[in-house]
């Protein structure tokens, strides 16, 4: 699977939208992107994934760039409840491996 | 309500007794995996199965035993429990692996092993 590089930590007004960035270079035609946040302990939380299409559901929008080496994640309107470590991983055409890198700490602030 | 659920929330045990913790899935899943979760290394797979009977080692197995009898359940065996494992422990299913589907994770297992 291919690695991911995201930002250790962003900081977003209440409200406001956060656009939290990927990288992953080296992701091979197949192989899709997700998204995932963690909040304190908890189990993490599917968030949305696509392929090459942009994506969008009621939690956030993927925007993937047209060579697919990078992608932003967008919550449209921070809530405090937003802040959460957010995953970037990419991979999924085989069974198996789920690699979760180090995240984005996002911390959502009134 | 679809969901993954493990137990116990919380075990608190011995070095070298033997010990259980279970996850089930009501989501019919095929995909099933263990992960756990330490500071600074994030998760780490341990396990996953791909259908009943099929069983593959994921990043850390060693120390960890799963089964796959019912499609529903997959036990995370820990024969001779270390320190070393004192952890927190995820499960997670998916419908036909991650493939173009998202992954259900449980609320966790917070393993101490004294």
């Amino acid at each position: 699977d291919a690695k991911t590089t995201q930002p250790p930590s962003m900081d977003c007004a209440e409200g406001r939208a956060a656009n939290l960035p990927c990288n992953h270079s080296t992701i091979s035609g197949n192989e899709y992107v997700y998204w995932y946040r963690q909040i304190h302990s908890q189990g993490p939380q599917y968030i949305i994934h696509g392929l090459k299409n942009n994506e969008t559901n009621e939690m956030a929008s993927l925007i993937i760039t047209e060579d697919r080496k990078s992608s932003t994640l967008i919550l449209p309107h921070a809530t405090l409840r937003d802040t959460a470590v957010y995953y970037c991983i990419v991979g999924g055409t085989s069974y198996g491996k789920l690699t979760f890198g180090q995240g984005t700490i996002l911390t959502v602030h009134p | 309500e679809a969901q993954v659920t493990q137990n116990p929330r919380y075990l608190i045990t011995v070095t070298g007794k033997k010990l259980t913790v279970t996850c089930s899935q009501n989501m019919n899943h095929e995909y099933m995996s263990w992960y756990r979760q330490d500071p600074g290394l994030g998760l780490r797979q341990i396990y996953y199965s791909m259908n009943v009977e099929v069983t593959d080692k994921g990043d850390v197995p060693e120390g960890y035993k799963v089964s796959r009898k019912e499609k529903r359940n997959f036990p995370l065996i820990l024969e001779s429990p270390s320190p070393n494992q004192t952890s927190l422990y995820f499960c997670a299913s998916s419908l036909f692996g991650q493939g173009s589907y998202g992954y259900t994770f449980g609320s966790g297992t917070r393993l101490t092993v004294v």
